[in-house]
C-alpha cells in the first residue's frame, strides 16, 4: 500500500462548480498536510497548510483533515477556469522526519 | 514567483551521459530539497540537504548525487544516464521543513 493515495483524475467540470478533491494516507504519523496546486509547466505551489485535524478555510477554498480515517480533501467553491491545474496533496513528515511525500495529483479542467 | 532559481530550464542528453542541475534556494533559506517527477511516479523525494550537510535521502540512485556548497546553492549530479532518467527535476527550499518552496524545475530528456 502506497504511503499516500490520490486519484489522478482527470475531473471536468463547468465554471461555478464545486469541486471535491480528496487524498487518503496509511501513516498516522504524519501531522500537516497540505495542497500543492501546479500549473502546466510550473512548480508546485502552496495553497493550503493543515496542522491537525478539522477545516481551514481560505476564500474559496476550504481544507479537511480527518486523521481518524487518514483522509484528507479540499473543496473548491465556484470553481473558475484559472483553477485548472494539478492539485498534489502533501503530507510530512517522512520517515526521516524531513520531507513531503506527495499525492500523484489530480487534474482539474474547468471550463467556461 | 517562489523565489527559488533552477537551471538549466530543459536539458537534452544522450544514453550514458552526465549532468548537472543547479538550484539557488529562496533568501535565508537553509534547506535544500530535490524531488523528482515523472507521469507514473509522481513528485518522488531523492535528497535534502541543511546548510551544507546531508539531512536525509529518499529515493535517490547512487548514480545520483548532491551537495550544497557554502553560499547554499546546490547542484544535484546524475550520471550514466538512461532512459528512464528522463523526468522533471525540482528543487525546494524551506525555512523549518514544513512549506516548501518550489522552483520552475528543469526538463531532462534523455535520448
Amino acid at each position: 500500500q502506497k504511503e499516500v493515495e490520490q486519484d489522478p483524475g482527470p475531473l471536468s467540470v463547468p465554471e461555478g462548480a464545486i469541486v471535491s478533491l480528496n487524498c487518503t494516507y496509511s501513516n498516522s504519523a504524519f501531522q500537516y498536510f497540505m495542497w500543492y496546486r501546479q500549473y502546466s509547466r510550473k512548480g508546485p505551489e502552496l495553497l493550503m497548510y493543515t496542522y491537525s485535524s478539522g477545516n481551514k478555510e481560505d476564500g474559496r477554498f476550504t481544507a479537511q483533515v480527518d486523521k481518524s480515517s487518514k483522509y484528507i480533501s479540499l473543496f473548491i467553491r465556484d470553481s473558475q477556469p484559472s483553477d485548472s491545474a494539478t492539485y498534489l496533496c502533501a503530507m510530512g513528515p517522512n520517515q526521516a522526519g524531513t520531507a513531503l511525500i506527495f499525492g500523484k495529483g489530480t487534474t482539474l479542467s474547468v471550463s467556461s | 514567483d517562489s523565489g527559488v532559481t533552477q537551471t538549466p530550464k530543459h536539458l537534452i542528453t544522450a544514453t550514458g551521459q552526465r549532468v548537472t542541475l543547479r538550484c539557488s534556494p529562496r533568501s535565508g533559506d537553509l534547506s535544500v530539497y530535490w524531488y523528482q517527477q515523472s507521469l507514473d511516479q509522481g513528485l518522488q523525494f531523492l535528497i535534502h540537504y541543511y546548510n551544507g550537510e546531508e539531512r536525509a535521502k529518499g529515493n535517490i540512485l547512487e548514480r545520483f548525487s548532491a551537495q550544497q556548497f557554502p553560499d547554499l546553492h546546490s547542484e544535484l549530479n546524475l550520471s550514466s544516464l538512461e532512459l528512464g532518467d528522463s523526468a522533471l527535476y525540482f528543487c525546494a527550499s524551506s525555512v523549518d521543513g514544513g512549506e516548501l518552496f518550489f522552483g520552475e524545475g528543469s526538463r531532462l530528456t534523455v535520448l
